[in-house]
């Protein structure tokens, strides 16, 4: 059964610091993986998707990557913002009914 | 336009009554998906609309149902709710459910759901 666990649950960091948010999943047969960010009580906006067959993608200042050998992916943040605070998932297709399964999130506090 | 819209923001329900919420889009993607969402938790999967027909129900109580009328349209009839039902509820779509492609999903913003 697939497992997607995100570390840290929390991280708080300093303004314009780069930083590194982690996802990993227990099964490598995966059709995709994809990136979102969630506001406090408010819907899911995605920022990225890789596919199984590709390495990475970069959208602005993110750029995600991922190992489906390791079981890993990462979310990188250049130049964090006060205005990048935010709860970030990750979700792997895939399992019994090719649909996501989810990581409980790592809650990103960027302080002025 | 990426926007998929959901009406309404907020609702609150006693437990007798009949409620829907409601979701949009015209991104032209035949998949659409209702998920409940507790706080602090993930989005769990409750059904999946490929074109127009339901696919996918994650076990869901009959309490809920799923309604496509078009494929931009998706309701969810609400009746007899119970107070843990309480939640945020999100609807997606994506390009379609099928293995292949990029099949993004692209989420609303929610409604918030009170039971009383």
């Amino acid at each position: 059964k697939q497992e997607v666990t995100q570390i840290p649950a929390a991280l708080s960091v300093p303004e314009g610091e780069n930083l590194v948010l982690n996802c990993s999943f227990t099964d490598s047969a995966i059709y995709n993986l994809q990136w979102f960010r969630q506001d406090p009580g408010k819907g899911l906006t995605s920022l990225l998707l890789i596919q199984s067959s590709q390495r990475e993608q970069t959208s602005g200042r993110l750029n995600a990557s991922l190992d489906k050998s390791s079981g890993r992916s990462t979310l990188y943040i250049a130049a964090s913002q006060p205005g990048d605070s935010a709860t970030y998932l990750c979700a792997v297709r895939g399992g019994s009914n090719y649909q996501l399964i989810w990581g409980a999130g790592t809650k990103l506090i960027i302080k002025p | 336009d990426t926007e998929v819209t959901q009406t309404p923001k907020h609702l609150v329900m006693g437990m007798t009554n009949k409620k829907s919420l409601k979701c949009e889009q015209h991104m032209g993607h035949r998949a659409m998906y209702w998920y409940k969402q507790k706080a602090k938790k993930p989005p769990e999967l409750m059904f999946v609309y490929s074109y127009e027909k339901l696919s996918i129900n994650e076990s869901v109580p009959s309490r809920f149902s799923p309604e496509c009328p078009n494929s931009s349209l998706l309701n969810l009839h609400l009746h007899a709710l119970q107070p843990e039902d309480s939640a945020l509820y999100l609807c997606a779509s994506s390009q379609d459910n099928s293995l292949g492609g990029q099949r993004e999903q692209f989420f609303g913003p929610g409604t918030r759901l009170t039971v009383l």
